[in-house]
């Protein structure tokens, strides 16, 4: 079936430096491509989005690309705070919309 | 304030007693949708529902009911809880149903089968 590979597992930074985590789709078909961060004790909250007209969407220090040849998706944070520090999903959802499938999650450790 | 309203957030049940988890949202939100989170495996969707009375299979449906008899509620039956449903469960909703865009997750209701 359709999955969605998420890497790295964790990942830890010191306060400052960027932080880079990838995605892998298998579905062709997938049109929208959301980030979530999940805060602890929180459900995951909507950071950026994307779709696939477009290759590259930035907002202010987090920025997503996305490369439908090779099927990947990259979410970039740049200046990490400690505040950064969650855990991060990438996910795809198929055309219609209805089926949405998550990464395994990304743990990232901003150490200030 | 618009949210998603889950409850209860804990839950401790033994194996075979039925149990429903209750999941409100006050946005007038077409879409709604069940997942569970498990370590290492991320959230994979248990069922969605795409207006009233509209409900398909996620990846993972076994073992759990779901209805839409209302737009605003959305509940996940257990009839005969397992141990291997011990999980985080989160409610999400989504403004509209047939375009992609944001989904709203509730806080998750942490559930043990002993």
């Amino acid at each position: 079936g359709e999955n969605v590979e998420q890497h790295p597992s964790t990942l830890s930074v010191q306060e400052g430096d960027s932080a880079v985590i990838k995605c892998t789709y298998s579905d062709s078909a997938s049109n929208y491509f959301p980030w979530y961060k999940q805060e602890l004790g929180k459900g995951p909250q909507l950071i950026i989005d994307i779709r696939s007209n477009v290759g590259e969407k930035k907002d202010q220090r987090i920025a997503v690309t996305l490369n439908k040849t090779a099927k990947h998706f990259s979410l970039h944070i740049t200046e990490t705070q400690p505040e950064d520090s969650a855990v991060y999903f990438c996910a795809a959802s198929d055309t219609g919309g209805f089926k949405t499938i998550f990464g395994a999650g990304t743990r990232l450790f901003v150490k200030a | 304030e618009a949210q998603v309203t889950q409850n209860p957030r804990y839950l401790i049940t033994v194996t075979g007693k039925k149990l429903t988890v209750t999941c409100s949202q006050n946005m007038n939100h077409e879409y709604m949708s069940w997942y569970r989170q498990d370590p290492g495996l991320g959230l994979r969707q248990i069922y969605y529902s795409m207006n009233v009375e509209v409900t398909d299979k996620g990846d993972v449906p076994e073992g759990y009911k779901v209805s839409r008899k209302e737009k605003r509620n959305f509940p996940l039956i257990l009839e005969s809880p397992s141990p291997n449903q011990t999980s985080l469960y989160f409610c999400a909703s989504s403004p509209q149903g047939a375009l992609n865009t944001e989904a709203f997750f509730g806080q998750g209701t942490r559930l043990t089968v002993v």
